[in-house]
């Protein structure tokens, strides 16, 4: 199966600030690589699919890039509402999706 | 707007078998192209994909779960339903279901239930 690792696995961070997330994959995943915030107490949202695609509705702060194995997920300015914990899926594999252990980005 | 709401007991005992289901509003899960399955979040496993139904009858599960986990659809109720048997407390967690779509491209999960938390105890 296909493990996923995220780095670092939490931030201190301030409203302004350039975030910056990775995730990894144990092997190549091409694009087939998805980000999701999660608030306390309520379930992951879609932010970014296919590596770089924005989910309608998602403000443009918020961007992904990458291809294989190394990706990123970048919040160019932090707004008060983006502290939460972001994980990133794959689903390179057609029969089974795996998750990243996530990262959680709080107040500085 | 599509919504998806879980429910089922909370609480079920070692060794037993843990149902949810999930009912779905604002779309049909007939609808062609998507998946609908289910995921648990625990502190000690973080998000872990259960498996996904398609309204055909298709299903494919964890592997490391699959042994143990049934998912199935009723159509004519819109709704679909988990079960995990012979639980223990590695078990429990919140359960969410979800949709995903079924090609390469798509395969993200887009619309998540609130979540409904599960837990084992005797």
């Amino acid at each position: 199966d296909i493990q996923m690792t995220q780095s670092p696995s939490s931030l201190s961070a301030s409203v302004g600030d350039r975030v910056t997330i990775t995730c990894r994959a144990s092997q190549s995943i091409n694009s087939y690589l998805n980000w999701y915030q999660q608030k306390p107490g309520k379930a992951p949202k879609l932010l970014i699919y296919a590596a770089s695609t924005l989910q309608v509705g998602v403000p443009s702060r918020f961007s992904g890039s990458g291809s294989g194995t190394d990706f990123t997920l970048t919040i160019s300015s932090l707004q008060p509402e983006d502290f939460a914990t972001y994980f990133c899926q794959q689903s390179y594999n057609t029969l089974e999706f795996t998750f990243g252990p996530g990262t959680k980005v709080d107040v500085k | 707007q599509l919504l998806l709401q879980e429910s089922g007991p909370g609480l079920v005992k070692p060794s037993e078998t843990l149902s949810l289901t999930c009912t779905v509003s604002g779309g049909s899960i007939s609808s062609r192209g998507y998946y609908w399955g289910w995921i648990r979040q625990s502190p000690e496993k973080g998000l872990e994909w259960i498996g996904s139904i398609h309204y055909s009858g298709s299903t494919y599960y964890n592997p490391s779960l699959n042994s143990r986990v049934t998912i199935s659809a009723d159509t004519s109720k819109n709704e679909f339903s988990l079960r995990l048997s012979s639980v223990t407390a590695a078990d429990a967690g919140v359960f969410y279901c979800v949709r995903h779509g079924s090609t390469s491209s798509t395969r993200f999960f887009d619309y998540w239930g609130q979540g409904t938390l599960g837990t084992v105890s005797s």
